[in-house]
């Protein structure tokens, strides 16, 4: 069965500093994988993708993502984070059909 | 140019009663999906459609049930709402299978 796991809960830094929120991935074949993000009271919005080619993808707002298939790992990271980066952010893995299997979420907050 | 349109944004229900979840979008997107989020928890998928006509389960379809009979509407129903249906319910479309989700604003519904 295929699988996400985002072993964090909350992450927490402070603004303008680097942030990384981790994602990790179990399928059989090649991956697709998403990151989303999602404010308070509102649906998912997509960030990014990785479907084939570049390691490094990038998304909306800044963000990017380094896919890494030894490590079956899909973090999404920003140079400097800002305070309206805070949020509840999601990795999925597409599985047949076009269905797609989220973790539990990370809540991220960044603080001024 | 609207998106996904969930109606209502909230709602209570007694134990026992019947609802029925709206869901329309705009974007002509044949891939339309219906989510439920549980606090601390991912997304999980209820029931999928792949076009008009055609409705499967997903993970947790038990109590729900669905009609795709024009592109643009997919409802979600409940039969006879339980507590355990308490909940935040995302409707989702895609253009294609591996295209990225577009969600609703999301039905937030509480059964007591």
């Amino acid at each position: 069965a295929q699988s996400v796991a985002q072993p964090e809960d909350q992450v927490n830094v402070a603004e303008g500093n680097p942030l990384t929120v981790k994602c990790t991935y179990s399928v059989s074949g090649n991956p697709y994988l998403f990151w989303y993000v999602q404010y308070p009271n509102r649906g998912l919005q997509f960030l990014l993708k990785y479907i084939t080619g570049d390691n490094l993808v990038k998304g909306s707002y800044g963000f990017e993502a380094e896919f890494n298939k030894s490590q079956t790992s899909f973090h999404l990271k920003k140079p400097s984070a800002l305070v309206s980066d805070s949020a509840l952010y999601f990795c999925a893995v597409l599985t047949n059909a076009g269905k797609s299997t989220f973790g539990d979420g990370t809540t991220l907050t960044v603080k001024p | 140019n609207a998106g996904v349109t969930q109606t209502p944004k909230f709602r209570i229900l007694k134990i026992g009663q019947s609802m029925t979840l709206q869901c329309t979008q705009d974007m002509n997107h044949n891939y339309m999906y219906w989510y439920r989020q549980d606090p601390g928890m991912g997304l999980k998928l209820i029931y999928y459609s792949v076009g008009a006509g055609i409705t499967d389960k997903g993970e947790v379809p038990n109590g729900y049930n669905v009609s795709r009979s024009t592109t643009e509407d997919f409802p979600l129903r409940l039969e006879l709402a339980a507590p355990s249906q308490t909940s935040v319910y995302f409707c989702a479309s895609s253009y294609t299978p591996n295209s990225p989700l577009h969600f609703g604003n999301g039905t937030r519904l509480t059964v007591t």
